[in-house]
């Protein structure tokens, strides 16, 4: 059972464009939901979290959006840089725990 | 400020051996997770420690285990390898157990043959 279903699997954008990343989510226990890039080679570096009690979260050219009643959080991406091409994980987890449900990923192109 | 370190970056098996991976975490973290990152599975949760004491494990079968030292390092163990153990290993320390910044190593490769 897949507990988080992320899309798509591959998003290809132009440079200067907004590249748009979903995430939906079953167990409604889950309180922290971060976002994670990873580049060929590396580990995955956390990028933006944000928690339930609020339903956005903006660092700089990137915005987390939250909807708790449909169970859905997406990663936008502004004025996407080549340097930006990577793959993009969302995870969930839980209080108390450091266990993180992640989706299966997102691979980025930002052509330029 | 070091980040989290794990040994050996990379590592070649025999099917039915047994292998050790390593990871320092950041200094003054206190929680480690271990995952095995496949390209048909993604992202999966292996075990947590916390204080020496392991507080959540996934849906591996026995043959992975785990441990954490008295200054917060983790070594897991795979015994009897499988090819399909082959995978990419990756040890997250955090401060806490509280939902707080998990920072990735590079991972260790494991390649089974």
């Amino acid at each position: 059972q897949q507990q988080v279903k992320q899309s798509p699997q591959s998003l290809i954008v132009q440079k200067g464009g907004i590249s748009i990343i979903n995430c939906a989510y079953e167990n409604t226990a889950f309180d922290y939901f971060p976002w994670y890039q990873q580049f060929p080679g590396k580990g995955p570096a956390l990028l933006i979290a944000i928690r339930p009690d609020v339903s956005e979260k903006k660092e700089g050219r990137f915005t987390i959006s939250f909807n708790k009643s449909a169970k859905q959080f997406s990663l936008h991406i502004m004025d996407s840089q080549p340097g930006d091409s990577a793959t993009y994980f969302c995870a969930v987890t839980q209080g108390g725990s450091e266990k993180l449900v992640f989706g299966k990923g997102t691979k980025l192109t930002v052509n330029p | 400020k070091a980040g989290v370190t794990q040994t050996p970056r990379y590592l070649i098996k025999t099917r039915g051996q047994q292998v050790t991976l390593s990871c320092s975490p950041i200094s003054g973290h206190r929680s480690v997770s271990w995952y095995q990152q496949t390209p048909g599975q993604g992202l999966q949760f292996l075990f947590e420690y916390f204080s020496e004491t392991q507080r959540n494990k996934g849906n591996f079968p026995g043959r992975f285990s785990g441990r954490q030292f008295s200054n917060s390092r983790s070594e897991m163990n795979v015994s009897t390898l499988e090819l399909g153990d082959s995978a990419l290993y990756l040890c997250a320390s955090s401060l806490t157990t509280l939902n707080t910044e998990a920072f990735f190593g590079q991972g260790t490769r494991l390649t089974v043959v």
